[in-house]
């Protein structure tokens, strides 16, 4: 596997269900980001972690989990979701900010559905 | 804060003709610019970025695009528009602060016609 993956492409779920979404990087980088794309809408940042540690959460709710137990994996769990949360989930990863080369590799997403 | 505006939300134009997409942000800083594609059902990837240096950067599939502080633009051209090159394309802005996530602007879908 090269660049960014995603698991599952696809993934419909009811309201009361629980469920995650992985990521996974393969370019050595230590800083890993959630993106919510909705319709209509600009990119949102959910969640910033660097060096594993969490620095940026934009007010998004308590039903969106982030979990990063390494520098190579990004989880998002899910739970009591709300339909307006149907969106295209991306994962992006970037060397730590700090050493330079501020671009991010976007993995190809998850759609995800609520019913 | 930072934000970044991108004039058209459709930009259409015939195959072999010049393609430009507007981008203007606002940064209280000096900025990172950078410009994304997105085709159908996939992600975003980096089509070209403006860090320090040369203000006329070019990327790949034959775009480029020019940073302007004085006008706070960083418009993407391609001088021959492509049927492949039909997608959305996104500006987007890093403060360079630190740690943190991109801005990006609300995105163009560039449609081309035969």
């Amino acid at each position: 596997e090269t660049g960014v993956t995603q698991t599952p492409r696809h993934l419909v779920m009811g309201m009361t269900n629980k469920k995650s979404l992985k990521c996974e990087q393969h370019l050595g980088h230590n800083a890993m980001y959630w993106y919510k794309q909705s319709a209509k809408k600009p990119l949102e940042l959910m969640f910033v972690y660097s060096l594993e540690e969490r620095v940026e959460n934009n007010s998004v709710p308590s039903r969106f989990s982030p979990e990063c137990p390494n520098s190579s994996h990004l989880f998002l769990h899910l739970h009591t979701l709300q339909p307006e949360d149907s969106a295209l989930y991306l994962c992006a990863s970037s060397q730590d900010p700090g050493t330079g080369g501020r671009e991010q590799y976007f993995g190809p997403g998850t759609r995800l559905t609520v019913t | 804060a930072q934000s970044v505006t991108q004039l058209g939300s459709h930009v259409s134009v015939s195959e072999g003709a010049l393609v430009l997409l507007r981008c203007n942000y606002s940064s209280s800083v000096p900025p990172y610019l950078f410009w994304y594609v997105q085709y159908p059902n996939q992600g975003l990837q980096l089509l070209l970025k403006y860090t320090t240096g040369a203000t006329l950067v070019k990327g790949i599939n034959g775009f480029e695009a020019e940073f302007k502080k004085s006008e706070t633009s960083f418009h993407l051209t391609k001088p021959s528009a492509h049927m492949s090159d039909a997608a959305e394309y996104f500006c987007a802005v890093h403060s360079g602060g630190g740690a943190d996530g991109l801005t990006f602007g609300k995105g163009t879908h560039l449609i081309i016609q035969p």
